[in-house]
C-alpha cells in the first residue's frame, strides 16, 4: 500500500517551454503532498506543500509564478515549471502523506527535468 | 537555526553491521525519520521515531536519543544492495521536515 506515482519520469525540454510532472496517490487519498527538488549529491529540498482544494505554500526562495501547483483532487498534484531554463535542470520529487495523523511520507520515483 | 548532520559517507564491509548517526537541532521536535535512497531514484522509507530507544525492524534499527538530540540507523548483516545513501530528517515544531545532507554507504565484498 501507500504507493506513489510519478510521471514523466524523465524529460528533456528546450529552454523556454513549460513542463508539466503529475503526481498520483495510487491507492490512498493524500490530503497533503511535497514537492521536492534535489540536486546531485545534495539534500532534498522542500520547494512546496500542497493541501488539496487549496492554494499550495511555498517555501522561501521558491517563486511560485515559475514553479505553478495544483492539487485538484486527493490523489492527484502537478508541478508545472513555466519557462524553463537550464538551471531549473534536476531530479524533482513528490511525496504524499496519508492523513492528517501519518507521520510518513511517500515519495514518487521522481522525475528528471533536464532543460537544454 | 535549524541543523541536521550526519557523515557524508562510510564504508563497510558485507556481511558486517554499520552504525549511521545523526544529530539535529530543531525549533521544537516532532520525530526523526530515516529513508534510504538509491542513486537516481527516490527515498524509501525506513523507519520514524519518536520516544527514546531503540526500534527494531528485521536487519535495520534506529535509535533515538530526545535529550541529546541524537540518532543512529543501525545494519546488521550487510548486502550489496545496502550501498545507497541514507537521509536522516526531523520534524520540527511545525511538523516540517528538516533533511540532513545524507550519507553515502559503500559496502565493499
Amino acid at each position: 500500500g501507500a504507493v506513489v506515482s510519478q510521471h514523466p519520469s524523465r524529460v528533456i525540454c528546450k529552454s523556454g517551454t513549460s513542463v508539466k510532472i503529475e503526481c498520483r496517490s495510487l491507492d490512498f487519498q493524500a490530503t497533503t503532498m511535497f514537492w521536492y527538488r534535489q540536486f546531485p549529491k545534495k539534500s532534498l529540498m522542500l520547494m512546496a506543500t500542497s493541501n488539496e482544494g487549496s492554494k499550495a505554500t511555498y517555501e522561501q526562495g521558491v517563486e511560485k509564478d515559475k514553479f505553478l501547483i495544483n492539487h485538484a483532487s486527493l490523489t492527484l498534484s502537478t508541478l508545472t515549471v513555466t519557462s524553463a531554463h537550464p538551471e531549473d535542470s534536476s531530479f524533482y520529487i513528490c511525496s504524499a502523506k496519508t492523513g492528517v495523523i501519518s507521520e510518513t511520507q511517500y515519495f514518487g520515483p521522481g522525475t528528471r527535468l533536464l532543460v537544454l | 537555526g535549524q541543523n541536521i548532520d550526519q557523515p557524508t559517507e562510510m564504508t563497510a564491509t558485507e556481511g558486517a553491521i554499520v552504525q549511521i548517526n545523526c544529530t539535529y537541532q530543531t525549533s521544537g521536535f516532532n520525530g526523526l525519520f530515516w529513508y534510504q535512497q538509491h542513486a537516481g531514484e527516490a527515498p524509501t522509507f525506513l523507519s520514524y521515531n519518536v520516544l527514546d530507544g531503540l526500534e527494531e525492524k528485521g536487519r535495520f534499527s534506529s535509535f533515538l536519543s530526545r535529550s541529546k538530540g541524537y540518532s543512529y540507523l543501525l545494519l546488521k548483516e550487510l548486502q550489496m544492495k545496502d550501498s545507497a545513501s541514507y537521509l536522516c530528517a526531523a520534524k520540527d515544531s511545525n511538523y516540517q521536515l528538516i533533511w540532513g545532507a545524507g550519507t553515502k554507504l559503500i559496502i565493499k565484498p
